[in-house]
């Protein structure tokens, strides 16, 4: 069982909608990231917050907008996207992003734009 | 940025088997991890070791930092280490570059 827990496990949503993903771990991490990962591909990195704060956006669409309400809990929200975007997005957290340490990678959101 | 660079791309074994992954880095880094994404997607930390040798059951690594090389060694394969293996470098800013894998079938 992973202990980085993300909702939901699929999301079918059309180009018009509004959704958001949510990531939640109880480790005490300080870091939490979110990847976005095309079949047959790595990861890439989207995104990253150290104590709450943005503190990497690798040149992301603004139709991806991320959040992190608290230490424990990191959202991506969705809107306008295009099927292109369809992936499976990856949060992951680590005890700090300035600390090199162990990523722990929750089991994904496969995402399908129609 | 940091170009990593694994090797095979592809690999099938028999059950039983031994293998051996490569991960190349173009520069100095002071954190290198692998991952075994299994066929459902789960992407799950096997080793953090930006230096030197560590095992864990049928699994090891090595890095030589100095040569800017690591390998994963798995023995005795079984079919549920089929999978996708990545190693993923950092050089002290945030974040991990991953390489593309090494995406290894076991067949019973």
């Amino acid at each position: 069982d992973t202990e980085v827990t993300q909702t939901p496990k699929h999301l079918v949503m059309g180009m018009t909608n509004k959704k958001s993903l949510k990531c939640e771990q109880h480790m005490g991490h300080r870091a939490m990231y979110w990847y976005k990962q095309k079949a047959k591909k790595p990861p890439e990195l989207m995104f990253v917050y150290s104590y709450e704060k943005l503190s990497i956006n690798e040149s992301v669409p603004s139709r991806f907008s991320p959040e992190c309400p608290n230490s424990s809990l990191l959202n991506l929200h969705l809107h306008a996207l295009q099927p292109e975007d369809s992936a499976l997005y990856l949060c992951a957290s680590s005890r700090a992003s300035s600390y090199n340490s162990p990523l722990h990678f929750g089991n994904g959101t496969r995402l399908t734009v129609t | 940025g940091i170009q990593v660079e694994q090797s095979p791309p592809d690999l099938i074994l028999q059950e039983g088997a031994n293998s051996t992954l490569r991960c190349n880095f173009s520069d100095s880094v002071n954190n290198l991890q692998w991952f075994h994404q299994n066929p459902w997607g789960q992407l799950i930390n096997l080793f953090y070791i930006p230096s030197g040798t560590k095992q864990n059951g049928r699994l090891s690594a090595t890095t030589v930092a100095t040569e800017r090389y690591s390998l994963l060694y798995i023995s005795s394969s079984q079919t549920t280490d089929s999978g996708v293996y990545f190693c993923a470098v950092g050089g002290g800013a945030d974040g991990l570059t991953f390489g593309k894998g090494t995406h290894l079938i076991i067949q019973p």
